[in-house]
């Protein structure tokens, strides 16, 4: 089945250490796009790609990091930068123009 | 800045009756305007589309209605179920050209509620 594969589903961070979410597409979409959700509210852009080896900030970058050595690939690592982190985290992808964005399940990241 | 404002942040509506949710956007560039649907724990999945060319868009119980000079659309939910329970979003973006991606801005949510 072609689809966006987040993992793990439930991570837990302690102050002061880094942590990467993965994230993997199988459906050979050249764009690629990290989330974040707090509750109760909408999705802010944390980094975006749009072709592999090459990626943008979007709206909240500061405290997070992320790389697209493959095009399948785009793992965000959550920084000891970054001071709030606990919230629900969403990755996308898409093609070009008119096109649907697919969303994975998610990673909920709590700091203990 | 781009924004998409959403409204209400949440809504109650019996079985069977009719859910409407608006958004406005400021953004004249904008040209595809998707709503996503999201249940507890998952993530949102594409609902219905529209682009500005046209007014409105019907699929099933759900209505896209899109006023152009407005800036705003809104969602319709027919005969409103207790399955249709979520949150959801609207969205737009500069989907067109030779843009190698589709970059969302997102609404706000807004969490509907039927009760049985």
């Amino acid at each position: 089945d072609g689809g966006i594969t987040q993992s793990p589903k439930y991570l837990f961070r302690k102050e002061g250490q880094n942590v990467t979410l993965s994230c993997e597409q199988n459906l050979n979409h050249d764009a690629m796009y990290w989330y974040r959700q707090d509750p109760g509210q909408g999705l802010r852009l944390i980094y975006y790609s749009q072709i592999v080896n090459d990626f943008q900030k979007g709206d909240i970058a500061e405290g997070y990091s992320v790389s697209r050595e493959k095009k399948e690939s785009f793992p965000l690592t959550v920084t000891s930068a970054q001071k709030n982190p606990t919230a629900f985290y969403l990755c996308a992808s898409s093609t070009s123009g008119f096109a649907e964005a697919f969303f994975g399940q998610g990673t909920r990241l709590t700091v203990v | 800045q781009q924004q998409v404002k959403q409204s209400p942040q949440s809504l109650i509506v019996q079985k069977g009756g009719i859910s409407i949710i608006n958004c406005a956007y400021e953004n004249t560039a904008f040209d595809y305007f998707p709503w996503y649907q999201q249940f507890p724990g998952k993530g949102p999945a594409l609902l219905i589309a529209i682009r500005p060319d046209v007014s409105e868009k019907k699929e099933g119980r759900f209505t896209i209605s899109f006023n152009k000079s407005a800036k705003q659309f809104s969602l319709h939910i027919m005969d409103s179920q207790p399955g249709d329970s979520a949150t959801y979003f609207c969205a737009a973006s500069m989907g067109s050209g030779n843009n190698a991606g589709n970059m969302l801005t997102f609404g706000g949510g807004t969490r509907l509620m039927v009760k049985p």
